[in-house]
């Protein structure tokens, strides 16, 4: 049981548009910490794709967005492309466990 | 460039200790948070625990979850971090990362490639 809470899965056609959502509670996301989003590729490593709720690193498409708003996040990707395929998971901050905490994942599947 | 590389055992029999060190190239592990982070097979990322380092001041934290079984040490000499998980079960199988956090509360900037180990005798 994950502190973050994610759909397991969601799906879309190449070019359209997906959101995926991110709760939390008072004492992560409510809390005011940040929430940053990973892709994660079958056997590599997390990528980071959005950090501090909204901000693309270099190299990161402007197709991947992030917004945050009580105790929830979503990533938005537009303009779905084969190569999207992948896991993907939100991470904060927790004052309970004074520690990181993240979502369980969600399976992006383009159709 | 900084890296991270994970190494240690990739078989570790149930009961025992398991043990991982990463080495932290290209730049100096002091003053940032280094973290341990594990994934089951199939499953989602879990964070370990934390360590910090700044001059002769050091911090630590760990999962609640994982308390009692987890030590996170630091040897700067070698720019060295290093995990210990003892008596360890099969549920302990994971892919382990090290990553490394400019500030706590922020993400992880960068991530080792990952080792697995497994849990079985």
């Amino acid at each position: 049981q994950s502190v973050l809470t994610q759909p397991p899965s969601v799906s879309g056609a190449p070019g359209q548009s997906v959101t995926i959502s991110c709760t939390g509670s008072s004492s992560n996301i409510g809390a005011g910490y940040d929430v940053h989003w990973y892709q994660q590729l079958p056997g590599t490593a997390p990528k980071l794709l959005i950090h501090t709720n909204t901000n693309r690193p270099s190299g990161v498409p402007d197709r991947f967005s992030g917004s945050k708003s009580g105790t929830s996040a979503s990533l938005a990707i537009t303009g779905l492309q084969a190569e999207d395929e992948a896991d993907y998971y939100c991470q904060s901050y927790d004052n309970s466990l004074s520690g990181s905490v993240f979502g369980g994942g969600t399976k992006l599947t383009v159709l | 460039q900084v890296q991270l590389q994970e190494s240690g055992p990739g078989l570790v029999k149930p009961s025992e200790t398991l043990s991982l060190t990463c080495t932290v190239s290209g730049g100096s592990i002091s003053g940032y948070y280094w973290s341990w982070i594990r994934q089951a097979p199939g499953k989602g990322l879990e964070w370990i625990g934390y360590i910090y380092y700044s001059g002769s001041r050091g911090s630590s934290n760990y999962n609640p979850s994982l308390k009692s079984r987890v030590t996170i040490s630091v040897d700067t000499s070698k720019n060295q971090f290093s995990l210990k998980l003892s008596s360890v079960t099969a549920a302990d199988t994971a892919v382990y990362y090290c990553a490394k956090q400019l500030v706590l509360v922020r993400n992880f900037e960068l991530w080792g490639q990952g080792t697995l180990v497994t849990v079985s005798s």
